[in-house]
């Protein structure tokens, strides 16, 4: 059973590209979660999103970020125009469906983006 | 809002030394508590969940309690060697799904 896949590992962009990142959760799992590390900090919540809903996306930026889970394929979470300040560790967990509140979260190896 | 403190931000200790870390949250509405183990350039790896109605969990040497009355986490680690050297997170888990996390306490262990 493989982990939460996120890929691509490391991305580097200029300023003003775009960024996808994207997430496969574990297998059975439909609950996905983003965060971002940024250097020297805590890891911050982004987004939590269910298959084809966002469920609480309190902790992201109103312009330039969007994700979504579409019924197939992976999460994505989308940087658009990146600046510098976008520069960081995103990383994306998972938690079955049937414990949303209680189950385990299981994080994958992050993206590593790099803004030029 | 719930924020959650980790104290110390960085320990360093002798291989072979018992150790505690400790972890403090303002709300105690929680559901579950989670430990991870985060190495430089890596992902969080899961070590210890504790459900809102459990006082400790263990995983070989790794013991973690819980008082959410208090608002109070440890995470004890026995007979530490060079290979637990990483930085160690604790989150919790208000309604609502989302985990929050503390700073980190940042553990090397020298041989």
């Amino acid at each position: 059973n493989a982990g939460v896949m996120q890929n691509p590992r490391h991305l580097v962009r200029r300023r003003g590209q775009e960024a996808r990142l994207r997430c496969s959760p574990m297998k059975g799992h439909s609950h996905v979660y983003w965060y971002r590390q940024l250097p020297e900090e805590g890891l911050k919540f982004m987004v939590y999103l269910q298959k084809e809903n966002i469920i609480d996306e309190s902790g992201m930026p109103k312009e330039r970020f969007s994700a979504e889970f579409p019924k197939e394929g992976p999460s994505i979470l989308r940087i658009q125009q990146v600046v510098r300040g976008d520069s960081a560790a995103y990383f994306c967990a998972s938690s079955p469906f049937e414990r949303p509140n209680t189950g385990e979260l299981f994080f994958g190896e992050g993206s590593r983006l790099t803004v030029l | 809002k719930q924020e959650v403190t980790q104290i110390p931000a960085a320990l360093s200790v002798p291989e072979g030394e018992n150790l505690v870390l400790n972890c403090s949250f303002t709300d105690s509405a929680i559901y579950n508590l989670q430990w991870f183990r985060q190495d430089p350039g890596k992902g969080l790896t899961s070590l210890l969940l504790i459900q809102s109605s459990q006082r400790e969990q263990t995983s070989g040497r790794l013991n973690a309690s819980l008082d959410k009355s208090s608002g109070r986490s440890t995470l004890y680690i026995a007979a530490s060697q060079p290979g637990d050297s990483a930085t160690y997170l604790c989150a919790v888990r208000p309604a609502g799904g989302k985990l929050i996390f503390g700073q980190g306490t940042e553990l090397s262990v020298k041989p």
